[in-house]
Parts: C-alpha cells; structure tokens; sequence
C-alpha cells in the first residue's frame, strides 16, 4: 500500500536562512508526487507537482527514486512561508494519499 | 478560477444527530473528495466520486457515507455522529484522468464538533 511520510510536525527556522521539509514515500508503482499548502485562515493548494519541474514562489522538489523521496526546498526562507505543507502521491489515477503535513515558522 | 464551496464553515452537533456537509463546485469536474483533517495526521480521504451517483470509499468510511445526484454537488453523511467524528472536514474536486495531472481544488472546509 502507498505511504507519504514527513517525519517533522513542525520545522522552525530564521528568515533568510534555507529550508527543506522532508517527504519520503512507499509506492510500488510510478508515483506522482505534490506539494500543497495551507497558509493561514486560506484554503488548501497546489504549491508544486514533481512532473513540472518548475519552481514555485522559490521552492523547488526533486523526485528522487532511488531515496524514495520528494523534500521541499528554499534557499532562502522568507516570513511569509509560514503555513502548513503536505506531500502527496497520487495512485489509482484519481486519488492522493496525504503525508502528515509539516508546520513550518519562519521566524523574522 | 475554480470554486469549491461549503455549506458551513462551522458546525456543532450532538452525539447521534444525522449530519449533513454539503459541497458544491462549479467547474464541470467529474471528480469529487472528501477528507478529514486532524493534527498529524494529515488529510485522510473518507469517499471519493468519479461520476454522478458513482462513488468508492477511501481509507477511513465508517461512519459516513456519500450522496452524488448530481455533478456539481457531493454530500458527505454521518448517520449517528460521535465524538471521534470531530474534525475538519475538506471537499476536494478535479478533473478526471486523462485531462489533468490530477491538481485537486478544495474547499474552505467545515469544522465539526459533536458534543
């Protein structure tokens, strides 16, 4: 069965410093993986998904298949990144499976 | 730009009440989700429709179940609510395989107290 697992509930760092929140899957097929947020009293969304390749609001993933990974990352973290993230798999066509989430502070 | 609405933001109940959260979205997706959402544990997906009066249960349906009598609208049930049942409740939509890759729009979501 899949798995998403981010090992940190909470990630806390200063502002202008780089972050990276973790992502580890179990998969048996060819997963698709994502990054969605949920930034304060807002709703849910996509931030990024592993087949675009492309860098959103300074955050980058890479799928790496042989870790069975997909971590989040910033150069330089910025306040207003402070939200709750989740990694996700998509199986079956349709359906996400959701990691735990990670709470990131960026303190200023 | 996508809307997912629903029906309430917050919701108290009682144990045993029958429990109604309506979600309505308004761009012609075949598909519809419904997640809780509980501190560290994540969104857990409750039942999933991939067509009107098509539905299959995700990983945690007890408890609950599903009405889709039409596109745009997915119900979620709690036949005799508890108070494990407390939670954020999230409703998803998206377009089906084949024409997306699989990005899921969400509602505002509806908190759930059951005293």
């Amino acid at each position: 069965a899949q798995r998403v697992t981010q090992p940190e509930k909470l990630l806390s760092v200063f502002k202008g410093a780089p972050v990276e929140l973790k992502c580890n899957y179990s998969y048996s097929g060819s997963p698709e993986l994502f990054w969605y947020v949920q930034y304060s009293r807002q709703r849910l969304q996509l931030l990024l998904r592993h087949i675009s390749r492309e860098s959103i609001k300074g955050f980058t993933a890479d799928l790496n298949k042989g870790e069975t990974s997909f971590h989040l990352k910033k150069p330089f973290a910025q306040e207003e990144d402070s939200a709750m993230y989740y990694c996700a798999l998509t199986h079956a066509g349709n359906m996400l499976t959701f990691g735990g989430g990670t709470r990131l502070m960026v303190k200023p | 730009d996508v809307k997912v609405t629903q029906s309430s933001r917050y919701l108290v109940k009682r144990t045993g009440e029958k429990v109604f959260l309506e979600c309505v979205q308004d761009m012609d997706h075949e598909n519809m989700f419904w997640y809780r959402q509980d501190p560290g544990l994540g969104l857990r997906l409750i039942y999933f429709s991939y067509d009107v009066k098509m539905k299959e249960k995700g990983d945690i349906p007890e408890g609950y179940s599903v009405s889709r009598e039409k596109k745009e609208r997915f119900s979620l049930i709690l036949e005799s609510a508890s108070t494990n049942q407390t939670s954020m409740y999230l409703c998803a939509s998206s377009l089906k395989i084949g024409q997306s890759s699989y990005e899921q729009y969400f509602g505002p979501g509806t908190r759930l107290t059951v005293t």
